[in-house]
């Protein structure tokens, strides 16, 4: 099945500062998602996003098809942007319809 | 307000007894799923059902069932719960040929 490959496992960062988040994955997609779940464990949907760019207001993602890759941008970081971060991708091939293989989330710790 | 629900948010339970996790969406959603989130296993697929009285497999079914009687409601089944079923459960809905998948809040499983 379709690989998927999130780095940095582990970020700190002071509140205000900017970063950048990538996934990698191993085949072709037609659904990439990204999630902040937050620590009430609620999975928040960030952006849907199988290519092209797309922002909302601090957050910013791109996603390379064509190379397989994904990156989320996360500028003037709050408190509240702490959590776990994943992406989520569907095989564009095969015959699982529509499910989303996450990656193993990178967990992104802002202090004040 | 669109939205997919799930109850019970939370649940302790014993072993063999019985229970039914529900899940709710009010989009007209054909396509829902089932996934559990395990540490350092991520979020596994359960099962999902691409329409009203078409379930399948995912990639972790082994002790649940699911049923797709109607449209708007994908119930997850425990016939038997045992303690590797403790997890936290999410619920998702997407419409056909559109790949965003919306989640549920959650619900946090517990099996004495």
């Amino acid at each position: 099945g379709i690989q998927v490959e999130q780095s940095p496992p582990d970020l700190i960062l002071q509140e205000g500062a900017n970063s950048t988040l990538r996934c990698n994955f191993s085949d072709s997609v037609n659904n990439l998602q990204w999630f902040h779940q937050n620590p009430w464990g609620q999975l928040i949907n960030l952006f849907y996003i199988p290519s092209g760019t797309k922002q909302n207001g601090r957050l910013s993602a791109t996603t390379v098809a064509t190379e397989r890759y994904s990156l989320l941008y996360i500028s003037s970081s709050q408190t509240t942007d702490s959590g776990v971060y994943f992406c989520a991708v569907a095989s564009a091939g095969g015959t699982s319809y529509g499910k989303l293989t996450f990656g193993q989330g990178t967990i992104l710790t802002v202090h004040p | 307000e669109a939205q997919v629900t799930q109850n019970p948010r939370y649940l302790i339970t014993v072993t063999g007894k019985k229970l039914t996790v529900t899940c709710s969406q009010n989009m007209n959603h054909e396509y829902m799923s089932w996934y559990r989130q395990d540490p350092g296993l991520g979020l596994r697929q359960i099962y999902y059902s691409m329409n009203v009285e078409v379930t399948d497999k995912g990639d972790v079914p082994e002790g649940y069932k699911v049923s797709r009687k109607e449209k708007r409601n994908f119930p997850l089944i425990l016939e038997s719960p045992s303690p590797n079923q403790t997890s936290l459960y999410f619920c998702a809905s997407n419409r056909l040929g559109l790949n965003e998948q919306f989640f549920g809040p959650g619900t946090r499983l517990t099996v004495l």
